[in-house]
Formats: structure tokens, C-alpha cells, sequence
């Protein structure tokens, strides 16, 4: 079925230290990956995003992988700070046409300073 | 730019009342999305509405209805009020034809069911 997975929902981090959230997919098919940040009483937050034909992409202070032999996803923060305090959902392009995202059931991380 | 907004941002009601949800996507977006999220987990897609139509729809039963008005507004209507619709409720909006990738949330609505 139609699922996108965390293996951890919740992640204790130093202030400072790089924080690893991972994520595993289902569909094989899927083309596109969006990592999303979703702290109390907001909506998710887009922080980046990657497609099938890549492997790797980064951001500012924020990396993504994508190893699809394995159909697992990653989330690389680097130097963590206590801002980072919140809930990070993976989710997965239902299809290619900009239908329905599926998300994973979210990680939280707790920062500590 | 407001970004996607949503009205309102939390609603008690009673079970077997209707409630009727609102949502102004982003500025230039044409489409709109709306998922339940139940506490502790990920938003699940209810539907999505392009051209004033239901484009794609989710697993949920037909009390979830929605409207998308000629401005790209969009409503989402639930009718006979379950507990279990408590939740909170995110619009999506986003630009066809991008797949998503410049999709953006709003704040949802907590709805509340008792």
C-alpha cells in the first residue's frame, strides 16, 4: 500500500550537533521527496525537497539523501540549533501530476541547549 | 503576499453538527489541497480541487465534501460530526503543473468534535 514511514519518532540532539532524521518509502515509483518541519500549532513548513534522479541535495545547514535501492530517505541538519525544535515529516509525491502528498507518521526532535 | 491563510483557526462542535472550513490559497496558486491530521501523525490527503472541480480524492467518506470558487477559494464541508473528525485541518495550496513542488501549507483548523 501507499505509505511513507519513519524509523524514529523522536530524536533528543546536543545544541550544535548534527541531527540525522530518516525516513523509508514504499512505492518505488515515486518521483519526488519533500522534507517538511511542522512546530506546534502550525502548519508543515517546507525546508527541501529532492527528486529520483538525484541523490543528494543541500540547503543551508540542511542535507537530503536519497538512496532508492534501498527506498530510504534522510534529513541532515548540521550544527542544530534549539530553533530546530519541532516535528519533520518526509513525504512523498503521490504522483507526478501535483496530486495528493503522503506523508510518514513525523519525527520529533528536541534540541537540547 | 499572505501565503495560504485559513478560517477559521479553531472550531468546537457537536457531534452530528456540520462544519464548513475556509482556505485562500497563495497568491498565482490555482490549486488547492486539504488533509486531515489527527494528533501524532502525518497529514492524510482528504482531496484537491483544480478548475473549480474535485481533481483527486482520498480515502474518506462522502460526509467530507469540498468547493473551490472561481477566485481559487476553496471550502471543505464535513456533515454528521464524528469524534474521530476531530483533527486539525490543512489546506494545501499550489500551481498545477509544478507536481507540487511549490506547494505551501497554511496554519490549519482545529476542529474539535465533543
Amino acid at each position: 500500500g501507499e505509505s511513507v514511514g519513519l524509523h524514529l519518532p523522536t530524536l533528543s540532539v546536543q545544541e550544535g550537533d548534527n541531527s540525522i532524521i530518516n525516513c523509508a518509502y514504499s512505492n518505488s515509483a515515486s518521483d519526488y521527496f519533500i522534507w517538511y518541519k511542522q512546530e506546534s500549532g502550525k502548519g508543515p513548513q517546507f525546508i527541501i525537497d529532492i527528486r529520483s534522479n538525484m541523490d543528494k541535495r543541500q540547503g543551508q545547514r540542511v542535507t537530503v539523501l536519497l538512496n532508492k535501492t534501498v527506498k530510504h530517505l534522510s534529513l541532515q541538519i548540521a550544527a542544530t540549533q534549539p530553533g530546530d525544535s519541532a516535528v519533520y515529516f518526509c513525504a512523498e509525491n503521490g504522483d507526478n501530476q501535483g496530486g495528493k502528498l503522503i506523508f510518514g507518521q513525523g519525527t520529533e526532535l528536541s534540541v537540547k541547549p | 503576499d499572505a501565503g495560504v491563510t485559513q478560517s477559521p483557526t479553531h472550531l468546537i462542535k457537536t457531534r452530528g453538527q456540520q462544519v464548513t472550513l475556509r482556505c485562500s490559497p497563495k497568491s498565482g496558486h490555482d490549486t488547492v489541497s486539504w488533509y486531515q491530521q489527527a494528533l501524532g501523525q502525518g497529514p492524510q490527503f482528504i482531496f484537491q480541487y483544480y478548475e473549480e472541480e474535485e481533481r483527486q480524492r482520498g480515502n474518506f467518506p462522502d460526509r467530507f465534501s469540498g468547493h473551490q470558487f472561481p477566485n481559487y477559494s476553496s471550502e471543505l464541508n464535513v456533515n454528521a460530526l464524528l469524534l474521530g473528525d476531530s483533527a486539525l485541518y490543512l489546506c494545501a495550496s499550489s500551481l498545477l503543473g509544478t507536481g507540487n513542488t511549490e506547494a505551501f501549507f497554511g496554519q490549519g483548523t482545529r476542529l474539535t468534535v465533543v
